[in-house]
């Protein structure tokens, strides 16, 4: 059974720091991983999706990497804004053709001005 | 752009009461779902739709119904809510399976 982790389970910085986010999978025959965003009271917003194939995805400051062998992934944040607070969520799609994804329990980002 | 659009936002029901819960998309999305977040628990699927017509389980699909006879509406029944149905259920939807899940804005469900 398909499991995702994600550590810290809260982060408090300053602003401008770089910061990485980690998640990890332990079932390593996914179809693709996806970064969501949630406000509070909010749903979610898609950030980034890395198909298996894929190393990394850019958007922006943010850039995801996935290491598929080892059950990993990262989202790294650069120069962080008071805007970026919020909790971040990753999600891992199996290889059916169900489109299930399995959610990690999410970082909660603050992000200090 | 509406995007995905759920309703009601907030709901109080008692225990045993029935009520359906409004998911409508305007991108044409063949692929839909729903989740319930629960704390400590995270999201967890419902039911899911990979087009009009064709709907199947997800991991808790139990004392919930869907249909799903248009492409754009996929409403969540709950046949005789119970206490352990308390929770924000989100509804989502995607050009296909794999591709990037848009979310409404979630319904914030208590069952008294």
């Amino acid at each position: 059974k398909q499991e995702v982790t994600q550590i810290p389970a809260a982060l408090s910085v300053p602003e401008g720091e770089n910061l990485v986010l980690n998640c990890s999978f332990t079932d390593s025959a996914i179809y693709n991983l996806q970064w969501f965003r949630q406000d509070p009271g909010k749903g979610l917003t898609s950030l980034l999706l890395i198909q298996s194939s894929q190393r990394e995805q850019t958007s922006g400051r943010l850039n995801a990497s996935l290491d598929k062998s080892s059950g990993r992934s990262t989202l790294y944040i650069a120069a962080s804004q008071p805007g970026d607070s919020a909790t971040y969520l990753c999600a891992v799609c199996g290889s059916s053709n169900t489109g299930k994804l399995i959610f990690g329990q999410g970082t909660t980002l603050q992000v200090k001005p | 752009n509406a995007g995905v659009t759920q309703t009601p936002k907030f709901q109080v029901l008692k225990t045993g009461q029935s009520m359906t819960l409004q998911c409508a998309q305007d991108m044409n999305h063949e692929y839909m779902s729903w989740y319930r977040q629960d704390p400590g628990m995270g999201l967890r699927l419902i039911h899911y739709s990979v087009g009009a017509g064709i709907t199947d389980q997800g991991e808790v699909p139990n004392g919930y119904n869907v249909s799903r006879s248009t492409t754009e509406d996929f409403p969540l029944r709950l046949l005789s809510a119970a206490p352990s149905q308390t929770s924000v259920y989100f509804c989502a939807s995607s050009q296909g399976a794999y591709q990037p899940q848009h979310f409404g804005d979630g319904t914030r469900l208590s069952i008294l």
